[in-house]
Order: structure tokens, then C-alpha cells, then sequence
């Protein structure tokens, strides 16, 4: 069974733009988180979907959103990029979080670097 | 605001020491996660706790889960150069959401 799989990889922006993160769940997961990693913050929750629907969200600007599609396929978008929005961006997917244990499996991420 | 510290957050040691990594909060977590993330990848589930006081073991990781749901604890045995990674603990807070401490960067030196 694949993976968590984020593209792209890697990405260079200037300050201003606008960029989107995809990323495609293993199969049969239904719900995927989005994270924002950096060394001096660590992992932050940036928000959750379940069928389409963001259920939770964590304590970011709103120039940070996210869609589901009905395939469980999401993408983040994140518009005006500042300098601090440079990180490694990851997806994670779940069967349900909302069900039982809330295990997560994390794809390789996608490093945003911002000019 | 759940918060999980974790301790030491840098650790290098000598192959073939033993060592323990600690991750505690004031908050109760219906579950516990442990993760090892390698350069350039995201994080790999090493393991998750459930029941307080849960002891697992994975070859030469033990992990326990404290009585109370609030701590946990991962010790390596005999470590080995291969164990060199960053280590995360992530507890469960519901909706949907796992706090994830600020990890632990382990080198083993051979």
C-alpha cells in the first residue's frame, strides 16, 4: 500500500506570493492533517479534514486554508508569503481521528523556502 | 494550551551507551505517540500507548506511558549508530489533534 505522498518536494517562493501543497492519503484514509514544522517551533497542528469538511483548526493566520476533495486528495494554500512562513510543511493521514486512536502517518513533507 | 516538554532536547552519546528521553505535561492524553524523523523525511510511528502505566518494547526501545496518562518515557538500549535520528512525542488531545513535543536530536557516535 503507498504511502502519504506530498508534492512538491521542495519549492522557492518570494515574499507576496501565493503557493499550494498537495498531498494524496494512503488509501482508505479519510481524514488528513496538515503540519507546519520549524526548528525553533517544532510540529504545529494547522488543520484537519474529514469528507471535505475542515473539522479543526490550530492558531494560524487565515492567509493559511486547506480543501479536501472527494477522493480524500488535499491541498494548503498559503497567500501573501512572509519570510517566517519557510518550513517543512507535512501531511498526515488517518483512517478517522475521530474514532478510537489518532494515529497519524506522515508523508516526506514539502520544504517551503520564502526570499 | 496542552503542551508536552520534551528532555533532553539534544542528546549525543557513544555507541553502545544506553539512554532515556523523557516527554511530560500537565495535561492527560487519551493516547500517546512516538516518532523517529530522519533529515529531509517527515516522522515514522515508532509506537503508540494507550493504558497508563503501558510498557512496549520494539527490539531495544522500551516506551512507557505514566500512570496518569500525562508522561512518557522512551529508553534505548545498547544504541547503535542506526538509532541516530530526531525523536517526537505526540499526545492525543482529541478533535483531531495531536500536540507534539519539541523533540529530542539523538547522534550516536560509533
Amino acid at each position: 500500500k503507498a504511502g502519504v505522498t506530498q508534492t512538491p518536494r521542495y519549492l522557492i517562493k518570494t515574499r507576496g506570493q501565493q503557493v499550494t501543497l498537495s498531498c494524496s492519503p494512503i488509501s482508505g484514509h479519510r481524514s488528513v492533517s496538515w503540519y507546519q514544522q520549524t526548528p525553533g517551533q517544532g510540529l504545529q497542528f494547522l488543520f484537519e479534514y474529514f469528507s471535505e469538511t475542515q473539522r479543526n483548526k490550530g492558531n494560524f493566520p487565515g492567509r493559511f486554508s486547506g480543501r479536501q476533495f472527494s477522493n480524500s486528495r488535499s491541498e494548503m494554500n498559503v497567500s501573501t508569503l512572509e519570510l517566517g512562513d519557510s518550513a517543512l510543511y507535512l501531511c498526515a493521514s488517518s483512517l478517522d481521528a475521530n474514532r478510537g486512536k489518532n494515529i497519524q502517518y506522515f508523508g516526506a513533507g514539502t520544504r517551503l523556502s520564502v526570499l | 494550551t496542552q503542551l508536552l516538554e520534551q528532555s533532553p532536547q539534544f542528546l549525543s552519546i557513544q555507541e553502545g551507551e544506553n539512554l532515556t528521553v523523557y516527554c511530560n505535561s500537565s495535561s492527560v492524553f487519551s493516547s500517546l505517540q512516538w516518532y523517529r524523523q530522519e533529515p529531509g523525511e517527515g516522522p515514522v510511528l515508532l509506537v503508540t500507548v494507550v493504558t497508563g502505566g503501558e510498557v512496549k518494547k520494539l527490539k531495544r526501545l522500551t516506551f512507557q506511558f505514566g500512570d496518569a496518562r500525562k508522561d512518557s518515557s522512551l529508553h534505548i538500549t545498547a544504541a547503535q549508530p542506526g538509532d541516530t535520528g530526531l525523536y517526537l512525542c505526540a499526545g492525543d488531545v482529541g478533535a483531531q489533534k495531536l500536540v507534539f513535543g519539541q523533540g529530542t536530536r539523538l547522534t550516536i557516535n560509533p
